[in-house]
Order: structure tokens, then C-alpha cells, then sequence
């Protein structure tokens, strides 16, 4: 079973360039999470998805977007990247909120 | 504002060391609150706790949580050296958890 996928791994970015990073889940989970983890932040909650066809916003949402597109998948967009949204990003996913998560392995995200 | 705060932030040990690491919480409609171990990568789920003062046991490690008091404790007996990890608590309020910054442990040998 391969959990919770994050792609890429890796990835730098210009200032103002835009990417989207992707993340899929096989574990037939209705919830689903972006967190960005920064030294001495802990792990900050993006935008999350309860259920397909809904998102919401987090703790930190300025700068992102997301998109649910069926129940598995669960994307984050940045539309112009700044240095400050430099982090490892997480995307996790849970079978209804509150009922701990499963996390993908984290994309370190670079912003020049 | 909801907050997490866990302590100590950092903790050296040797092995067979006992340790108790604390996460205290204030937070709205809090409904439960888990502990994560994170070693190189993405945090593994090790206790949820919604009831106050049930222990929850897995092997060397154990938790309890005080919703009077609003904190909750993980402890870990006869450390070993691949307990080394950031330990994170998370207390659920609606539909959002809030993460402290984590408590690094080093478990020397």
C-alpha cells in the first residue's frame, strides 16, 4: 500500500514562478490536508479538504490554492512564489477529521 | 488565539534512560489530541487521546491526557537510540488540528 503520495520530492522555484504540488492518497480517506513545516513553527495547516467537494482554509492560506479534484487526489497551488513560502510541505489524509493522519513523505520546496 | 506549546523543546539522553516530554494546549472546542513521532520525513501516528486520564500504551511508550488541566504527556521507558526523533503533540479544535513546534529527543548510546 503506498499511503499517502507527494509529488515532487523536490523543487526550486524562482520568485513569481508558479507550480502545483500534487498528492494522492489509496486508502479511500474522506479528508485531506497541505501543512507547511518550518523550523521552529511546527507543522501549520494550509488548506484542508473534509470531504470531496469542499476545501477550506487553514491557519496559513495567503498564497495558495487548492483543488479536490475526486477523493483520492488533493493539490496545492502556488501562483507566484515567494521566498517566504520556502518549507517542506506535508499532505496528509485521515478517514474523517479527528481520527489521526497518514502523511506523505513531504516536499522540500525552495523559493530564490 | 489557539496555541500548543510543548516542552522541554529539546532533551539529550543515554539509553535506558526514562523521559516524559509535555504538550499543554489552549484551545476552542477541543475534541482530541494526538502525538506524532517524526524521524527524517513525514510524522507516524503514535496515540490519539480524547478522554482524560486513560493511559494509552504502545510497548515502551505510554500517554495520558488532563483535560482539566489541558496538557497531556508522553512518556518513554528504557530509551533506545532509535526513540531519536522530534515527538509533536496536536490538539483538534473543529476541524483543524494545531501542532506544537515538537520536543527533539537524542538517545545516546
Amino acid at each position: 500500500n503506498a499511503g499517502v503520495t507527494q509529488t515532487p520530492k523536490f523543487q526550486v522555484l524562482k520568485t513569481g514562478q508558479s507550480m502545483t504540488l500534487q498528492c494522492a492518497q489509496d486508502m479511500n480517506h474522506n479528508s485531506m490536508y497541505w501543512y507547511r513545516q518550518d523550523p521552529g513553527m511546527g507543522l501549520r495547516l494550509i488548506y484542508y479538504s473534509a470531504s470531496e467537494g469542499t476545501t477550506d482554509k487553514g491557519e496559513v492560506p495567503n498564497g495558495y490554492n487548492v483543488s479536490r479534484l475526486n477523493k483520492r487526489e488533493f493539490s496545492l497551488r502556488l501562483e507566484s512564489a515567494a521566498p517566504s513560502q520556502t518549507s517542506v510541505y506535508f499532505c496528509a489524509s485521515s478517514d474523517t477529521i479527528g481520527y489521526g493522519y497518514t502523511f506523505g513523505s513531504g516536499t522540500r520546496l525552495t523559493v530564490v | 488565539e489557539d496555541k500548543v506549546v510543548q516542552s522541554p523543546l529539546s532533551l539529550v539522553v543515554h539509553e535506558g534512560d526514562t523521559v516524559t516530554l509535555n504538550c499543554s494546549y489552549e484551545v476552542t472546542n477541543f475534541r482530541s489530541l494526538l502525538w506524532y513521532k517524526q524521524e527524517k520525513k513525514a510524522p507516524t501516528f503514535l496515540f490519539m487521546l480524547t478522554s482524560s486520564g486513560i493511559e494509552k500504551k504502545s510497548g515502551r511508550l505510554s500517554s495520558i491526557l488532563d483535560k482539566k488541566e489541558l496538557f497531556s504527556i508522553l512518556n518513554i521507558t528504557a530509551t533506545q537510540t532509535g526513540d531519536s526523533a522530534v515527538y509533536l503533540c496536536a490538539a483538534l479544535t473543529g476541524n483543524q488540528f494545531y501542532f506544537g513546534t515538537g520536543t527533539s529527543l537524542t538517545v545516546i548510546p
